[in-house]
């Protein structure tokens, strides 16, 4: 079955670095999205991406966070300056459309 | 905004036993709801999608029932066994805006006891 593939599973930065989230969707699909979950919360929404531009995005999606599809597999999340509270598990997923996600098994980012 | 519910936020059950997870929205105005599962630090296992026209879905032991108008789905587990033992999540997909994001329950975590 096809699958979400994200890297790096875990990945531990300094609190003011750069990150970057990697994800390779499902290749026959047109819709990407990017949600996190602190820790004992709620899965939330982050933001989504269509057709080379992000269509929605959240109140947590600020400036501090970009996405970017760089070539025809991969889609990122980038955080600028990571803060303590930017600590999260960060899934990405992918769609055909107003169907299901698949999502991916999640990147932890631990900001120290 | 659309706020998702679930309850029990925790259950405990011998082995065998047959339970159902139960999970409530406040729009009804949704393209879909999709059931997941999630083990401890891991990533969301889509168990099941049902789209706003259908009633229910089934993939083997689960089956997961909509009510739309009332804002309600059921996921019910028949025969529980131990690695059934996860997180389960709820999330519903909803007309409003672009409906582009899912809105997530906090989940309900099982244990099935050997």
């Amino acid at each position: 079955e096809p699958e979400v593939t994200q890297t790096p599973s875990h990945q531990v930065t300094q609190m003011g670095q750069e990150v970057i989230l990697r994800c390779v969707p499902i290749s026959n699909h047109l819709y990407f999205y990017w949600y996190r979950q602190i820790l004992g919360q709620k899965v939330e929404f982050l933001v989504s991406f269509y057709n080379n531009e992000i269509s929605e995005k959240s109140e947590i999606f600020d400036d501090q966070f970009s996405v970017e599809r760089p070539d025809g597999s991969n889609f990122t999340l980038k955080i600028r300056s990571t803060k303590l509270e930017d600590s999260a598990m960060y899934f990405c997923a992918s769609g055909t459309g107003f169907g299901g996600y698949t999502f991916g098994s999640g990147t932890r980012l631990t900001v120290v | 905004k659309q706020e998702v519910t679930q309850i029990p936020a925790a259950l405990s059950v011998p082995e065998g036993e047959n339970l159902v997870l139960n999970c409530s929205f406040t729009d009804s105005a949704i393209y879909n709801l999709q059931w997941f599962r999630q083990d401890p630090g891991k990533g969301l296992t889509s168990l099941l999608l049902i789209q706003s026209s259908q009633r229910e879905q089934t993939s083997g032991r689960l089956n997961a029932s909509l009510d739309k108008s009332s804002g309600r789905s059921t996921l019910y587990i028949a025969a529980s066994q131990p690695g059934d033992s996860a997180t389960y999540l709820c999330a519903v997909r909803t007309r409003g805006g672009t409906g582009n994001q899912f809105y997530f329950g906090t989940g309900t975590s099982l244990t099935v006891i050997p």
